[in-house]
């Protein structure tokens, strides 16, 4: 099966402009979630959506972050205006069901770059 | 803020060796998971290990998990250059959040 794709793969911005990341979950997968990987960390939870509703956003900066998952298919994370903290790899996942406890299965990750 | 810690922060062996990392968490947990990144493929999902479990093993992996202490451990035996990577162990609680650490930076060389 497709594994999760994200685009772009990497990107590079100067302070105080936007950008977005897309996402599409592997097909049939309810669940969808954001992290954010800055170098020398594990990932962290940004959001958690369940098929097209937000579950968990407590960790998610919302005066610049906003991730939406209109269809309850593919995502959208932007970050409006960035900031030099902003530079890490944005990796979106996907698992089944909310309850069972699956594992989650992780797309390639967009490098982003504020400088 | 992160609920694991892996220990060692990095390591290097030889390959054929066995590579042996720790982890240890601050609250209750449904499960704990361990993941491998890589440049090449990304976070992968390695081992799934429930609190009412011990031990687990798949493949070369061996997952412990000592729930009375916070802690779990991942054995890679035989290792292969192929093993380098960092690895991640990952909570799963009451929230569902999964939670990850630092993780271990391993490298097998040749």
């Amino acid at each position: 099966e497709a594994g999760v794709a994200q685009s772009p793969r990497y990107k590079i911005i100067e302070k105080r402009q936007s950008v977005a990341f897309w996402c599409n979950p592997i097909s049939g997968h309810a669940t969808l979630y954001w992290y954010q990987q800055i170098l020398g960390q594990g990932p962290k939870l940004l959001i958690q959506f369940q098929n097209n509703g937000v579950v968990d956003d407590s960790q998610l900066p919302k005066d610049r972050f906003s991730a939406e998952r209109l269809k309850g298919v593919d995502s959208t994370l932007k970050i409006q205006p960035a900031k030099l903290e902003d530079s890490a790899v944005y990796l979106c996942a996907s698992s089944s069901t909310r309850y069972s406890y699956n594992e989650q299965f992780f797309g390639p990750g967009t490098r982003l770059t504020v400088l | 803020s992160q609920q694991g810690e892996e220990d060692p922060q990095a390591l290097s062996i030889q390959e054929g060796e066995n590579a042996t990392m720790n982890c240890s968490y601050k609250t209750s947990i449904n499960n704990l998971q361990w993941y491998r990144q890589n440049s090449g493929r990304g976070l992968v999902h390695l081992i799934l290990i429930r609190s009412n479990e011990r031990e687990k093993h798949s493949g070369r992996l061996r997952v412990t998990l000592d729930t009375s202490k916070k802690s779990s451990s991942l054995l890679i035996t035989a290792s292969r250059a192929a093993d380098t990577a960092s690895y991640f162990c990952a909570t799963q609680g009451g929230s569902e959040k999964l939670v990850f650490g630092k993780g271990t930076k391993l490298t097998v060389n040749p």
